[in-house]
């Protein structure tokens, strides 16, 4: 069975520009979540869906990140005029439960690098 | 707020020895704690998990960890290490109130021979 998938692996791109990063979740999963993760540092949380819906946004930066799930499967994590700051491995996550995210087993994919030159 | 502290960034220790990785966490209330390991170029996988019950929790791998409230402590444990276990691991906590999860900085465990 197929884990939890993130395209691209790395990306490169330049200040300001935009970037989408996508996220396959396992499916049947209903709850998928996307995390930040620096260099040295753990995961820090970013956005929760649960089927189409962000139940809890409250870990976005500020309002150049974006994500959606139109579908209540696949998931992009959308960043705008992007900053040096903005590079780091962003992970996601799913899970198949609905018993919040803070009890969950979740399974995460291996990352995508982001790095902004 | 909730915090989640791993005291140690980096331990060595020979295979075969034993291991603890040291978690303090900071909540009000009953926690649910984890603790992830993450391989070189994988995914964070879960090891095991604490919500309620018994307080020494078995896990994959053969690891295992202990909830001691009085020390807000969830160590985590394993009799003799083999070099597959070098990794990075990270304590995480769950919190029932406002829905949040957080990790930990991680240790990052090598392995010599």
């Amino acid at each position: 069975g197929a884990g939890v998938s993130q395209t691209p692996s790395n990306k490169v791109t330049e200040k300001g520009k935009y970037v989408e990063l996508r996220c396959d979740p396992i499916s049947g999963h209903t709850a998928l979540y996307w995390y930040r993760q620096s260099l040295g540092q753990g995961p820090e949380f970013l956005i929760y869906f649960q089927g189409t819906g962000a139940a809890d946004d409250s870990g976005l930066p500020n309002d150049r990140f974006f994500a959606v799930r139109p579908e209540g499967s696949v998931s992009t994590l959308k960043i705008q005029r992007t900053e040096r700051g903005d590079s780091a491995v962003y992970l996601c996550a799913s899970s198949p439960s609905t018993g919040g995210f803070y009890r969950d087993t979740q399974y995460f994919g291996p990352g995508t690098r982001l790095t902004v030159l | 707020a909730q915090s989640v502290t791993q005291p140690d960034i980096h331990i060595t220790v020979s295979e075969g020895a034993s291991l603890e990785l040291r978690c303090n966490y900071s909540y009000g209330a009953t926690p649910y704690l984890f603790w992830y390991v993450q391989s070189p170029g994988q995914g964070l996988q879960l090891l095991l998990k604490y919500f309620s019950g018994d307080t020494l929790v078995q896990g994959i791998k053969g690891f295992e960890a202990e909830f001691k409230r009085s020390q807000s402590s969830f160590n985590l444990r394993k009799p003799s290490v083999h070099w597959s276990d070098a990794a990075e691991y990270f304590c995480a906590v769950g919190s029932n109130t406002g829905n949040q999860f957080y990790f930990g900085t991680g240790t990052s465990l090598t392995v010599i021979p």
